[in-house]
């Protein structure tokens, strides 16, 4: 399986700052018939279940506020966060998809 | 807008099977894969396998030997069965859609509101 990891563990930010959240896979997850990145980005808010944020590394789902942004290739992985919100406490999850079973980082909390 | 609620047991006895059922409203279950994933302190979110609508399956490997997943698209539903359960499985159980081939397979855009099942005596 491949193993996602993810730092740091937890981080405060003031409203209105930037917030960046690391993912790391222990391998490429670069699928090369189309040259995409396999990885999304869940959001999950206290008593409510994950929300897609991002996928193919850098897509953001339908709805979801340009604030949120992801990049990275291969093994390497960030979601932004570029002007943070009191909405967006929350834990962040990355996710492979690029070989079965799909595997998900131990997620990030982000604080006020 | 597609909504999908878990149900079942919250509790169950070691060595006895865990039954759960996903229920869909607001769309087809046509076309696309039903997935049950599950949250525990120890191990965080967890993929446990897939149907598709036309009844196929794939499991995780991890947990293949003890789980059954069945649709039942008449009723819109479909259902997941782990036998065997030891407190290790105890964790929330979340039912969730795969967004599809525009997304990659494994993508999960719609999720239950997942169910806590606690496994002990």
């Amino acid at each position: 399986d491949i193993v996602m990891t993810q730092s740091p563990d937890s981080l405060a930010v003031s409203l209105g700052e930037r917030a960046t959240i690391n993912c790391k896979s222990s391998q490429s997850v670069l699928y090369s018939s189309n040259n995409k990145n396999c990885l999304a980005w869940y959001q999950r808010k206290p008593g409510q279940p994950p929300k897609l944020l991002v996928y193919w590394a850098s897509t953001r789902q339908s709805g979801v506020p340009d604030r949120f942004s992801g990049s990275g290739s291969g093994t390497d992985f960030t979601l932004t966060i570029s002007s943070l919100q009191a909405e967006d406490v929350a834990v962040y999850y990355c996710q492979q998809y690029y070989s079965t079973p799909p595997t998900f980082g131990p997620g990030t909390r982000v604080d006020i | 807008q597609v909504q999908l609620q878990e149900s079942g047991p919250g509790l169950v006895k070691p060595s006895e099977t865990l039954s759960l059922i996903c229920t869909v409203s607001g769309g087809s279950m046509s076309s696309y894969y039903w997935n049950w994933i599950r949250q525990s302190p120890g191990k965080g979110l967890e993929w446990i396998g897939y149907i598709y609508y036309s009844g196929s399956t794939n499991y995780n490997p991890s947990l293949k030997s003890r789980v059954t997943i069945s649709v039942d698209t008449s009723k819109n539903q479909f259902s997941l069965k782990l036998s065997s359960v030891t407190a290790a499985d105890t964790a929330v159980y979340y039912c969730a859609r795969d967004g599809g081939r525009d997304y990659g397979d494994y993508v999960f855009d719609y999720w239950g509101q997942g169910t806590l099942v606690t496994v002990s005596s």
